[in-house]
């Protein structure tokens, strides 16, 4: 069965850094690409950033470019996802998912929240 | 890269069909066949329902069904139950380097 379990959300003042971790079982976690998929309270999914199998390409939406830092452990079956200089727009549900199907997340964690408050 | 643009909200009664429109342009939805559709229960992570515009994973029941013409893709719903009651968020490749958008979001009601 594919299990995907998010941590290491929480508080964090803006400004601050925070990093998420995503852990992947019942597949072959590096033949897949990744992503990570942020939904605010109350609103719509907003995809974050996806990483390819080996971690040599990596893609941003253009709001956390420069900020967010997606990564992957295929040792470990570990997605990651580093964030800092964090604003309150960030807060938000943070999904991490498998992109299983062409174009398409096919398995995704419960989430993990972040909330960017002082 | 805009949000692609769906209802915000649509009903029918049980066994009624409804269908979801998701509207990009020729730089998304209209360039690819990469549209997916996921359904969202309040609480819980997205499902996969629908792939590649009109593929359902194995288990999606196929009263689920998409499709595409031009710049926008559909999704409908056909002999509707209680337990489609739910938020619907269509997905579209867009071939940039912010590869991927989602739309706004439609949340279904089964009167």
């Amino acid at each position: 069965e594919v299990q995907l379990v998010e941590s290491g959300g929480g508080l964090v003042q803006p400004g601050g850094s925070l990093r998420l971790s995503c852990a992947a079982s019942g597949f072959t976690y590096s033949n897949v690409w990744m992503i990570w998929v942020r939904q605010a309270p109350g609103k719509g999914l907003e995809w974050v950033t996806n990483i390819n199998q080996d971690g040599s390409a990596k893609y941003y939406v253009d709001s956390v470019r420069g900020r967010f830092t997606i990564s992957r452990d295929n040792a470990k079956n570990f997605l990651y996802l580093q964030m800092n200089s964090l604003r309150a727009e960030d807060t938000a549900v943070y999904y991490c998912a498998r992109d299983g199907r062409p174009h398409a997340a096919d398995s995704w964690g419960q989430g993990t929240l972040v909330t960017v408050s002082s | 890269q805009s949000a692609l643009t769906q209802p915000a909200s649509v009903s029918g009664s049980p066994g009624q069909s409804i269908t979801i429109s998701c509207t990009g342009t020729s730089s998304d939805v209209g360039g690819y066949n990469s549209v997916s559709w996921y359904q969202q229960y309040p609480g819980k992570g997205p499902k996969l329902i629908i792939y590649e515009v009109s593929n359902r994973p194995s288990g999606v029941p196929d009263r689920f069904s998409g499709s595409k013409s031009g710049n926008t893709a559909s999704l409908t719903i056909s002999g509707l139950q209680t337990e489609d009651e739910a938020d619907y968020y269509c997905r579209s490749y867009t071939g940039s380097n912010s590869p991927y958008v989602f739309g706004g979001g439609t949340k279904v009601t089964v009167l």
